[in-house]
């Protein structure tokens, strides 16, 4: 019965391809988010979506696309893979300030 | 340009004794501060919360200050206990919630010793 959840949880793929990272919330929450977890270890605010409206979004790559297709779902696009875009990536669920984080999902480029 | 700093990269404490975090913000207009846990593989997990207009919150063993003057939070864990061995992550936002992101710092890991 997870609240917030990802998949998959790993994924490893050559450079230059196209992947999808999928994240549901049944905590009925109205804003989702996505962060990155480099490999210095912070967490760092990627997008925003409230009520299928992008909300923030910081200085991230326009490989990058955030898709919501209903309020309980916020997929991660990434076109063009780039070694640099290793990492893990988390989604979070907020109603208020606290929010609530999916496992992770570790990108491997190679 | 850290907006965010825990300068301790890990603590080691002994089971039973007091563990102390520390957070150090710059950006006054942050009016909610955070604590999240992290076990490895995991996502953080929202621990306790404290709004500026507070300067103590308390839940069971969990306790974190803020000195608004100071720009300055922490975070206690009493008794601490083995399972408390995470990274902890401190994070500031705004009380108004909904689109925000939250700032992190780089977290501590702490290490309960038995």
């Amino acid at each position: 019965d997870t609240a917030v959840s990802q998949t998959p949880k790993y994924l490893v793929t050559q450079m230059g391809n196209d992947k999808s990272i999928k994240c549901e919330q049944n905590l009925g929450h109205d804003t989702m988010y996505w962060y990155k977890q480099d490999s210095k270890k912070f967490l760092k605010i990627m997008f925003s979506y409230n009520n299928k409206e992008l909300i923030i979004n910081e200085t991230v790559p326009n490989r990058f696309s955030p898709k919501s297709p209903d309020k309980a779902h916020l997929n991660l696009h990434i076109n063009s893979l780039e070694l640099g875009d290793s990492a893990v990536y988390f989604c979070a669920s907020s109603q208020r300030a606290e929010q609530y984080f999916g496992p992770g999902t570790r990108l491997t480029v190679t | 340009d850290q907006q965010v700093k825990q300068n301790s990269p890990s603590l080691s404490v002994q089971e039973g004794r007091i563990s102390i975090l520390n957070c150090d913000y710059t950006n006054s207009m942050f009016d909610y501060f955070l604590w999240y846990k992290k076990y490895p593989a995991e996502g953080p997990t929202f621990l306790i919360s404290i709004s500026s207009i507070k300067d103590k919150n308390e839940d069971g063993r969990f306790t974190v200050f803020l000195n608004k003057s100071a720009k300055h939070l922490s975070l206690h864990i009493v008794p601490s206990q083995p399972g408390d061995s995470a990274v902890y992550f401190c994070a500031v936002g705004r009380s108004g919630g909904g689109a925000d992101g939250l700032t992190f710092g780089k977290g501590t890991h702490l290490i309960i010793q038995p």
